[in-house]
């Protein structure tokens, strides 16, 4: 079974700090990666994807993807109360078809 | 106008009935999928094809079934609607298999409830 692994949360980080969202997957054969961010009954929105090894970084966002260790972070700069949605992780799996594996979420709360 | 639109987006039935839920795209992808997403769990993947002539079972297709009428157009049906089947309901689209057009465009999303 191929799994998607996220920590449910609430992270709570105050407001201006770092949060650090983490996800780990379980093919040494996955080869995309996804951020997705959900508000409340809303629908997932696509903010990073990562391919390589390394660090993206998209405005207040950064993605650091290791694919020996299997995992891949979300990294928001100077959090704001606006950015307190879950996020989710989606992965895709080698031999998955390109399907896309999702996590569970972490709800993130960046306190005033 | 969204680029993945989704009908209806609130529906409350009965068990027993016979619902549909569809689904229409102006991106031009070819692969489209259902989800369901219930609190705690997740999206979960019900079915997803990658042309009209090519449906596939996702993890819980099980009580659900499907029909592509066109490249743009992805239905999703209960033949007889159970109370856990209370969810909503994601449709969403990609173009392809690698890169970039492996991204998944989401539609609003149906929030079903089985009374």
């Amino acid at each position: 079974q191929k799994e998607v692994e996220q920590n449910s949360g609430p992270l709570s980080v105050p407001e201006g700090a770092i949060a650090s969202l983490n996800c780990t997957y379980s093919d040494r054969g996955s080869q995309s990666f996804f951020w997705y961010r959900q508000y409340s009954g809303k629908s997932p929105e696509l903010i990073m994807f990562i391919y390589s090894n390394g660090d993206k970084e998209d405005g207040r966002f950064t993605a650091q993807l290791n694919k020996a260790s299997q995992y891949v972070s979300l990294l928001i700069r100077d959090s704001q109360p606006s950015d307190s949605p879950t996020y989710l992780c989606a992965v895709r799996h080698g031999g998955s078809q390109g399907n896309l594996i999702f996590g569970k979420g972490t709800k993130l709360s960046v306190k005033p | 106008d969204a680029d993945v639109t989704q009908t209806p987006r609130n529906r409350i039935t009965k068990t027993g009935k016979r619902i549909m839920l569809e689904c229409s795209q102006t991106k031009g992808h070819d692969r489209m999928y259902w989800y369901r997403q219930d609190p705690g769990l997740g999206l979960r993947l019900i079915y997803y094809s990658f042309d009209v002539k090519d449906i596939n079972k996702g993890e819980i297709s099980d009580g659900y079934s499907v029909s592509r009428q066109a490249q743009a157009k992805f239905s999703l049906s209960l033949e007889s609607a159970i109370p856990n089947q209370t969810a909503l309901y994601f449709c969403a689209t990609s173009e392809g298999f690698a890169g970039t057009k492996n991204i998944q465009y989401f539609g609003a999303g149906t929030r079903l409830s089985v009374l």
